[in-house]
């Protein structure tokens, strides 16, 4: 069964980047089926879809954070991985990675990640 | 603000039927997108509930139901029970934003 677990620093001080990796187990994250997706939800708050890659290296990125945010895919390490730059108290939140299934009238997220919280703080 | 709308909360009686709307625009839920629902209970992953309009993946109870008519979709929970208290979140597809948007989420309280 496909899982996914997220990786990365859980504190980063204001003005770096975070960086997190997740890592695909149990199937391959070359299917031509399904995309990867990171998805944010601050403490006590709701669902924010950060953006998605393919395993050809397509991304997809939310505009009100695309001038900040890198993803990346290696299907060599069966990773993928989320940049975020200039980070503020405010990109505080848990951090998943999910698995989106993809058509032209439809983006869904069927499996995701326990989720890793990241705390922006000096 | 979130670009779809549900209402910060909802409750209901055990046995009880309860609903969630989520509410879109023209560039979203009107313009034909499909819309997907995610059940988060206390501390845990979020997990996708019902996905394209009407459909329970594989070990969803079917007293969940989805549907869509217009700019909006609700979620339907009959014979509600203590464990359906939860988060409860609809998403979708925006074709200005070119990408996946989320409702701000419901808080489900069972009586």
């Amino acid at each position: 069964q496909l899982q996914l677990q997220e990786s990365g620093p859980g504190l980063v001080k204001p003005s770096e980047t975070l960086s997190l990796t997740c890592t695909v187990s149990g199937g391959s994250i070359s299917s031509r089926s399904y995309y990867w997706a990171w998805i944010r939800q601050p403490p006590g708050k709701g669902l924010e879809w950060t953006g998605t890659t393919y395993y050809s290296g397509s991304t997809y990125y939310n505009p009100s954070l695309k001038s900040r945010v890198t993803i990346s895919v290696d299907t060599s390490k069966s990773q993928f991985s989320l940049k975020l730059t200039s980070v503020t108290a405010a990109d505080t939140a848990v951090y998943y990675c999910a698995r989106q299934a993809v058509s032209a009238n439809y983006w869904y997220f069927d499996l995701w990640g326990r989720g890793t919280l990241v705390t922006v703080s000096s | 603000q979130s670009v779809l709308t549900q209402p910060p909360s909802v409750s209901g009686a055990p046995g009880q039927r309860v609903t969630i709307s989520c509410t879109g625009t023209s560039s979203n839920i009107g313009a034909g997108y499909d819309v997907h629902w995610y059940q988060q209970l206390p501390g845990t992953v979020p997990k996708l509930l019902i996905y394209v309009n009407t459909n329970r993946p594989s070990g969803v109870p079917d007293r969940f139901s989805g549907s869509k008519s217009g700019t909006s979709a609700s979620l339907a929970i009959t014979g509600l029970q203590a464990e359906d208290e939860a988060d409860y979140y609809c998403q979708s597809y925006d074709s200005s934003l070119s990408g996946s948007v989320f409702g701000g989420g419901t808080k489900l309280t069972v009586l």
